[in-house]
């Protein structure tokens, strides 16, 4: 089935710093969600993209839909301690969304 | 701040014993979602209705797991017999379009 490959898995970030995750399918996709999970809660959405070379910001999200339709990617600016979580990218090929498994990020004070 | 309820937040239940959990969607949204969560699998599509019509349950156990939206401001998926591979956290989630927003989860534990 199609699967999407979301890296880094995990990160240890220092506050401040800049952050950047991304996904790739081997299949096309008609949209491209990013997702932020925090322990025990359930994903939130924080931006969603429709077009190919969408580029769209959320505060200091900023996220864009690959121009091949086969990739995304998440930056965030200037991290601070409340970033941290797991972020999970979602693709649409048809119909329902495939998740990655996810990017762990921790952020030091 | 409308948001996607579900109940309980916790089940703790032996083996072989019904579970049945609950969502509430946001109110309008017309397609409505179920998942499990596990550290093996992450995050697993189990079935999904548009319109309270059943679209898709491929990634259910048949024999055990169903899912019914007996109307548009209720959800349940039901297990039985439960069985300790069940374990998981499962996700309701609505929207109206490609966008998916998720409840709080239910933590399933299967003794």
């Amino acid at each position: 089935g199609q699967q999407l490959n979301q890296s880094p898995q995990s990160m240890f970030i220092q506050e401040g710093e800049d952050v950047s995750m991304n996904c790739t399918s081997s299949s096309i996709f008609n949209t491209w969600l990013w997702y932020k999970q925090d322990p025990g809660e359930g994903p939130v959405l924080l931006i969603a993209l429709y077009k190919a070379g969408e580029l769209t910001s959320n505060g200091r999200l900023t996220a864009q839909f690959g121009i091949t339709r086969k990739d995304s990617f998440l930056n965030i600016s200037a991290s601070i301690p409340s970033d941290v979580g797991i972020y999970f990218c979602a693709g649409q090929p048809t119909g329902k969304l495939i998740f990655g498994q996810g990017t762990t990020l921790q952020v030091k004070p | 701040d409308a948001r996607v309820t579900q109940t309980p937040r916790h089940k703790v239940t032996e083996m072989g014993q019904e579970v049945t959990m609950r969502c509430q969607p946001i109110l309008g949204h017309n397609t409505v979602f179920w998942y499990r969560q596990t550290m093996m699998q992450g995050l697993e599509l189990l079935a999904y209705f548009r319109n309270r019509a059943p679209l898709d349950d491929s990634g259910m156990p048949k024999d055990r797991f169903s899912a019914e939206m007996p109307d548009a401001t209720l959800a349940t998926l039901k297990i039985q017999p439960s069985e300790p591979r069940d374990s998981a956290v499962y996700f309701c989630a609505s929207g109206w379009s490609y966008e998916q927003y998720f409840g709080p989860g239910t933590r399933l534990t299967v003794t």
